[in-house]
C-alpha cells in the first residue's frame, strides 16, 4: 500500500479564518513533506518532517503553522492567509528523511482558495 | 545546486504509439536518484519509475522506461503503447543520494495522447 491520504480536498477560506489540512501515510516512513504547487508549475517544498521533528523550514511566512502529532500524521494550520496563498498543497512521504535514493510519494493534494 | 530542464512545451502522441518525454539535468554531485512523476488533471503526483545515477541498467517498470544517458546528463522517459490516461502532466526530478537533500523538479511537460 502507498497510499498516503489528504482531507479535505477542497478548501475554501477567507483571509481572516483558521483551518488546517491533514494527511495521513500507513507505509512507516519516516518523512513527510509539505508542498505548496501553483498551476501550470512545479511543487515547490515549504516544510520536511523528519522523525517527526522539523528538519526543512523553506522559509515559509509564519501564516503556515506544521505539526507532526506522530509518525503517520502531519498538519499543517492556515492563519490569516492571503489570496496569493491559493495553490494546490500536497503532502509527501518517503521511507528515509531526504535521502537520495528513495521516492517520495504523494498525496492528492488539498486545492486551496483563499477569498 | 541541481537544475532540470524539461524544454518540450507540450508533447502529443497518438493512442498505441511511444513517445519520449526528455529530461537533462545538471548536478556536480556524484551520486543522485532520477525521478519522473505523472500529475493528472485531478492534481496528485503518481511516481513514475527511478534511475539510480551508479545504475548500470536502465530502469523499467511496466510500460515506463528511463533512457539514462550519464555522460550526456539525460534521463529521458519513455512511454511505450500510449493510452488516453497518460494524457498528464510530466514532472523530472532528481535528489542527491544522503541526508538532509531535497528533490527538485524540473517545469514538466504536458503530454496530450489523441485517440
Amino acid at each position: 500500500d502507498t497510499e498516503v491520504t489528504q482531507t479535505p480536498k477542497h478548501l475554501v477560506m477567507g483571509m481572516t479564518n483558521k483551518k488546517s489540512l491533514k494527511c495521513e501515510q500507513h507505509m512507516g516512513h519516516r518523512a513527510m513533506y509539505w508542498y505548496k504547487q501553483k498551476a501550470k508549475k512545479p511543487p515547490e517544498l515549504m516544510f520536511v518532517y523528519s522523525y517527526e521533528k522539523l528538519s526543512i523550514n523553506e522559509s515559509v511566512p509564519s501564516r503556515f503553522s506544521p505539526e507532526c502529532p506522530n509518525s503517520s500524521l502531519l498538519n499543517l494550520h492556515l492563519h490569516a492567509l492571503q489570496p496569493e496563498d491559493s495553490a494546490l498543497y500536497l503532502c509527501a512521504s518517503s521511507q528515509y528523511p531526504l535521502a537520495g535514493e528513495y521516492e517520495q510519494y504523494f498525496g492528492p493534494g488539498t486545492r486551496l482558495t483563499v477569498t | 545546486a541541481q537544475k532540470i530542464t524539461q524544454t518540450q512545451p507540450g508533447m502529443f502522441v497518438q493512442e498505441k504509439e511511444a513517445v519520449t518525454l526528455d529530461c537533462t539535468y545538471d548536478t556536480s554531485d556524484q551520486s543522485y536518484g532520477l525521478f519522473w512523476y505523472k500529475q493528472p488533471s485531478s492534481g496528485e503526483m503518481i511516481f513514475l519509475i527511478y534511475q539510480g545515477s551508479y545504475d548500470e541498467q536502465n530502469a523499467t517498470e511496466g510500460r515506463y522506461s528511463l533512457n539514462f544517458q550519464k555522460a550526456r546528463k539525460s534521463a529521458n522517459l519513455v512511454i511505450s503503447a500510449s493510452q488516453l490516461g497518460d494524457s498528464a502532466m510530466y514532472f523530472c526530478a532528481m535528489r542527491p543520494t544522503g541526508a538532509n537533500s531535497k528533490l527538485t523538479f524540473g517545469k514538466g511537460i504536458t503530454l496530450s495522447v489523441r485517440p
